[in-house]
């Protein structure tokens, strides 16, 4: 597609459950990211992907947090037992590459914004 | 450890100049680069400083200052469409490390 598309835009769940957050990026792009925003606040990195490989989880903030990526291509970050603290809008970019140099600007997607009650 | 400080928020009048500072701490320091995110919508690239000095696109201009960790961004004519949420980043390494943000006003 023309851009980096996400889904869906919007989750309600019940804390507990699991939730799966897709990421789809721009075609041909080598690079994919994951970040969370609090309403009003900055944006934290959670994971990378360069490939199908993640070379730095350091930002999941806890093992309920889980990222893949296949073919290169689409991501599923995943969130098991969700907690209220959880809420927040999931935010997806990527990049011909890693960052670096004014060639690796980050496409952001429109975000999932999920609500645990 | 790695740290971006930059204003909470900004108000200014239309046609107006403002500029927004950003000061940082980091290893592995690649270049700064800025984001404007209007209210609901996703971050946007508004540019990139790789080496000391000024990088001008249209009524946006970006300083970045090696040797004293900072940067800024500087907006010219403001318009009201200005009015958003605009961040500092900096590439460190393999990702890039966002600051808190700016939340500019701009008033009729």
């Amino acid at each position: 597609g023309a851009g980096v598309s996400q889904s869906p835009s919007n989750k309600v769940t019940e804390k507990g459950k699991d939730v799966e957050l897709r990421c789809d990026p721009i075609s041909g792009h080598t690079a994919l990211y994951w970040y969370r925003q609090s309403l009003g606040q900055g944006l934290e990195f959670l994971i990378y992907f360069q490939g199908n490989s993640a070379p730095d989880k350091s930002g999941l903030p806890s093992d309920r947090f889980s990222a893949e990526r296949t073919g290169g291509s689409v991501s599923t970050l995943t969130i098991q037992r969700t907690q209220q603290e959880d809420s927040a809008v999931y935010l997806c970019a990527s990049s011909l590459r890693l960052a670096g140099g004014p060639w690796e600007t980050q496409y952001f997607g429109p975000g999932t914004r999920l609500l645990v009650l | 450890g790695q740290s971006l400080e930059q204003p909470s928020e900004v108000t200014a009048v239309e046609g107006a100049i403002v500029q927004i500072n950003c000061t940082y701490q980091t290893s592995g320091f690649y270049g700064l680069s800025w984001y404007q995110q209007h209210d609901g919508g996703a971050p946007t690239f508004l540019s990139y400083n790789g080496l000391d000095g000024l990088e001008e696109t249209g009524r946006f201009s970006s300083f970045l200052s090696r040797s004293d960790s900072y940067g800024y961004l500087l907006l010219q004519e403001l318009q009201m469409k200005d009015s958003a949420s605009y961040f500092c980043a900096v590439s460190s390494g393999d990702k890039l490390i966002f600051g808190t943000g700016t939340r500019l006003q701009v008033f009729p």
